[in-house]
């Protein structure tokens, strides 16, 4: 089976400008995460879904974040306006039930 | 509040030395800890968990950490290390159903 997809892999931005990030968990998961990693706070959590629906959205830094999960076989992370202080790697996390966390590959977001 | 400290930003062992990195949680509740491991530019990969039972667990590429109740500790150890371990370590901890809260990180750098 495939593991966490996350596309982009690398995105340059301007400041302003629409950001999104999309996530497609593994197949059967019912938990997915959103962090962001950046040098100085470590690994966030943003938000997380469980059976598509937002249960926990503290993390989210502020109104310019949103994120959605219109089924259970995909995710967006959506920053608009963007600004320079949003560069990090964001990373998408899915698991089944009280299982571990299975992490994509990251979305590294330089927002100039 | 759930909180993970991983005491040491970084670490630097020889290798075939032996290594113990450091994890100390506060937690409410019963915790399902787990240790995780990333390299440069890559995903967070599960090394081992504890959910209940024995104290001492076994994870992949020959690390095993111990739960212990009194100290609040979840430390990660490997009797030899080699120079493919050079990464950075993650402890988290969570609940049954819930999010996970990750330290901040350790890097083990291996000199040869």
């Amino acid at each position: 089976d495939a593991g966490v997809i996350q596309s982009p892999r690398h995105e340059v931005t301007e400041m302003g400008q629409e950001v999104t990030l999309r996530c497609k968990p593994i197949s059967g998961h019912d938990y997915l995460f959103w962090y962001r990693q950046t040098m100085m706070r470590g690994l966030e959590l943003l938000i997380y879904f469980n059976n598509n629906v937002p249960i926990d959205d503290s993390g989210m830094p502020e109104d310019r974040f949103s994120a959605k999960m219109p089924n259970a076989s995909f995710s967006t992370l959506k920053i608009q306006p963007s600004e320079p202080r949003d560069s990090a790697v964001y990373f998408c996390a899915s698991r089944f039930r009280t299982g571990e966390l299975f992490f994509g590959e990251g979305s590294r977001l330089t927002v100039l | 509040a759930q909180s993970v400290t991983q005491p040491d930003i970084h670490i630097t062992v020889s290798e075939g030395a032996s290594l113990e990195l450091r994890c100390n949680y506060s937690y409410g509740a019963t915790p399902y800890l787990f240790w995780y491991v990333q390299s440069p530019g890559q995903g967070l990969q599960l090394l081992l968990k504890y959910f209940s039972g024995d104290t001492l667990v076994q994870g992949i590429k020959g690390f095993e950490a111990e739960f212990k109740r009194s100290q609040s500790s979840f430390n990660l150890r490997k009797p030899s290390v080699h120079w493919s371990d050079a990464a950075e370590y993650f402890c988290a901890v969570g609940n049954q159903g819930g999010k996970l809260i990750f330290g901040q990180g350790t890097e083990l750098s291996v000199k040869p």
